[in-house]
């Protein structure tokens, strides 16, 4: 069975632009998560989409925003681009609404110069 | 503010020795306590995870312990190998609400 994957494996942007990172989730899971893995700061919680619905969202300014498509993959953009915003952005998938049941991906790595 | 606070942020265990990470939290409506295992390069994997109803889980060289009254919980590796270097993060969810995670605990197994 297929894992989460994300895309693509690397990012560099620069400030101000806009990024946008993708994810697929394990078939069968409706919920897909996006967390922010910056350095020294452990995991973040960012976004949660089940059944195409923003569900919930993190200590984040509005302009980390995403969406879930009808086949349950889903998009992370991040508008207006700061330097703070290099980190590691790791998506996971769960059955709906299964937060004790998370599958992560390997990652996108966004650098920001 | 950080619910969940881990120790220690890094951690050198010899192989064969027992590696311990502990992990403390402050909120007492947390009902689900999961480890999570890092690779370089790889998103975290789930390792083992309790529920607050018992005091220990056992999976191969890995337990929990968990204590309730004191709102500590901590990783037990036995006999660390040189792969099981990695980072560790605990974490805690209260019903649906989203996971809140430790900041780590980078072990390293030295032969």
């Amino acid at each position: 069975e297929a894992g989460v994957t994300q895309s693509p494996t690397h990012l560099i942007k620069t400030r101000g632009q806009q990024a946008t990172l993708r994810c697929s989730p394990i078939s069968g899971h409706t919920s897909v998560y996006w967390y922010q893995q910056a350095l020294g700061l452990g995991l973040q919680f960012l976004l949660w989409y089940d059944e195409g619905e923003e569900r919930n969202r993190g200590n984040f300014p509005p302009r980390f925003s995403g969406r879930q498509f009808p086949n349950y993959s889903s998009e992370l953009n991040v508008n207006a681009l700061e330097l703070e915003d290099s980190a590691l952005y790791l998506c996971a998938s769960s059955p709906s609404q299964g937060w004790d049941e998370q599958y992560f991906g390997p990652g996108t790595r966004l650098t920001v110069t | 503010q950080q619910q969940v606070k881990q120790s220690p942020q890094s951690l050198i265990v010899q192989k064969g020795g027992i590696s311990i990470i502990n992990c403390a939290y402050e909120n007492t409506a947390f009902d689900y306590f999961p480890w999570y295992q890092q690779f370089p390069g790889k998103g975290p994997a789930l390792l083992i995870a309790i529920r607050p109803d018992v005091s220990e889980k056992k999976e191969g060289r890995f337990t929990i312990s968990f204590n309730k009254s004191a709102k500590q919980f901590s990783l037990h590796i036995m006999d660390s190998q040189p792969g099981d270097s990695a980072t560790y993060f605990c974490a805690a969810i209260e019903g649906n609400t989203p996971l809140v995670f430790g900041k780590g605990t980078r072990l390293s197994v030295i032969a």
